[in-house]
């Protein structure tokens, strides 16, 4: 069974700082391109970032670029996001999901890992 | 960059009603990278449909994407209690993914 675990989560202050994990199992997942997905609470879903199997491609939002850093250790089946200059509107959960392959839709998702960010 | 734009914002219906939701896209997006998501309270989403019309292993057939261009819909045919919940669509593409902001389908 594939399962998606985040952890990481908790309240920080404006301009912290904040790493979130996630641990993968039941599948392949050096084979798998993953990403992160939040949600404001009461909010829809926006796309955040998004890795490649390899690590070679990385790709972010606008709305975090230069701030977020996507990372994977295959090794330890984990996918990583280093939050960086956090703001207010950073306050999300936030989704690790697998994509089905490169540049796909996303197959399967965390429970997610609430990320509050006020003084 | 493309926008997608889903109506209605809610839905209001009864179980046994068939439900129609809507996904506009700003420009015409190849359906191949057209995806729904059901999302209930508390949960995370859920890929439901995938190339426009691709059923996912295990969603019901009373859930039917279909459409091409830049208009896409999301058919339920009778609506079972379970099925309340919000509703995304999603773009993909080589290096950006694009949510629509959901419809709610809820009980009248």
């Amino acid at each position: 069974e594939v399962q998606l675990v985040e952890s990481g989560g908790g309240l920080v202050k404006p301009g912290g700082s904040l790493r979130l994990s996630c641990a993968g199992s039941g599948f392949t997942f050096t084979n798998y391109p993953m990403n992160w997905v939040r949600q404001a609470p009461g909010k829809g879903l926006e796309w955040v970032s998004s890795i490649s199997s390899s690590s070679g491609d990385i790709y972010y939002a606008d709305s975090v670029k230069g701030r977020f850093t996507i990372s994977r250790d295959n090794s330890k089946n984990s996918l990583y996001l280093q939050m960086n200059s956090l703001r207010a509107e950073d306050t999300a959960v936030y989704y690790c999901a697998r994509a089905r392959h490169r540049g796909s839709c996303f197959d399967f998702w965390g429970q997610g890992a609430l990320v509050t960010v006020s003084s | 960059e493309i926008v997608l734009t889903q109506s209605p914002g809610t839905l209001s219906l009864s179980p046994g009603e068939r439900a129609t939701l809507s996904c506009r896209a700003s420009q015409s997006v190849n359906s191949i990278y057209l995806a729904w998501y059901q999302q209930k309270p508390g949960q995370a989403p859920r890929l439901l449909i995938y190339a426009a019309s691709s059923r996912v292993t295990g969603t019901p057939d009373r859930f039917t994407g279909s459409g091409s261009g830049t208009d896409f819909t999301l058919t339920i045919s009778r609506l079972e209690p379970e099925d309340f919940a919000v509703y995304y669509c999603q773009h993909y593409g080589s290096s950006r993914w694009t949510f629509g902001l959901g419809t709610k389908v809820e009980i009248k």
